[in-house]
């Protein structure tokens, strides 16, 4: 069965350091696998998505993440992280053989301090 | 382009009432899902819908919850009678295709008292 795990419920990071939330996943095919951020009180904001292709993929607000099939891992990172990244990050897996759904991660929720 | 639109925002009822939340896709979307975010269960898809049609409504918790969607401009997420373990946030959520990023909505904030 398809599934993503998001090893750590939270990850504290000082302004202006590099940031690393992890995710692995599990599934049966090729994956396609997304980044999701989510502010207190509003509705998951897509960030990014691995279909093929580069395995260091761009995507908004400076954020990246690389994709490691040997090690099922799709990590996002961000070069130097800023106060306004605080928030809870979701990574998503689906299986292309299984149509539209996605299986969300639990969750890491990422505190940057000034 | 509004993006995709859920009313009510918050709704507070009593155990036993009936609830209905609704949603509006992004125009063009074909894809449309419902989801349940609570602390305990974290994110949890409810049903989605291609093209109008359920596809996988396996997420639906019980026959108390049940999903229409009428035209592609439009759904609805029911609760009847709704208990106060259902208290969540619900999001409703659109694609262009399968493979695609969905798009999530504002959510809806259920109270079941």
């Amino acid at each position: 069965a398809q599934s993503v795990a998001q090893p750590e419920d939270q990850v504290n990071v000082a302004e202006g350091n590099p940031l690393t939330v992890k995710c692995t996943y599990s599934v049966s095919g090729n994956p396609y696998l997304f980044w999701y951020v989510q502010y207190p009180n509003r509705g998951l904001q897509f960030l990014l998505k691995y279909i093929t292709g580069d395995n260091l993929v761009k995507g908004s607000y400076g954020f990246e993440a690389e994709f490691n099939k040997s090690q099922t891992s799709f990590h996002l990172k961000k070069p130097s992280a800023l106060v306004s990244d605080s928030a809870l990050y979701f990574c998503a897996v689906r299986d292309y053989n299984q149509g539209g759904k996605l299986i969300f991660g639990q969750g890491t929720e990422l505190s940057v301090k000034p | 382009d509004a993006g995709v639109i859920q009313s009510p925002r918050h709704e507070v009822t009593e155990m036993g009432q009936e609830v209905t939340l609704r949603c509006k896709p992004i125009s063009g979307h074909d894809y449309l899902f419902w989801y349940r975010q609570t602390m305990m269960r974290g994110l949890e898809l409810l049903i989605y819908f291609n093209n109008n049609v359920p596809i996988d409504d396996s997420g639906m918790p019980e026959d108390r919850f049940s999903a229409k969607m009428p035209n592609a401009s439009f759904s609805t997420l029911k609760i009847q009678p709704s208990e106060p373990r259902d208290s969540a946030v619900y999001f409703c959520a659109s694609s262009l295709e399968s493979y695609n990023e969905q798009f999530f909505g504002p959510g809806t904030r259920l109270t079941v008292l």
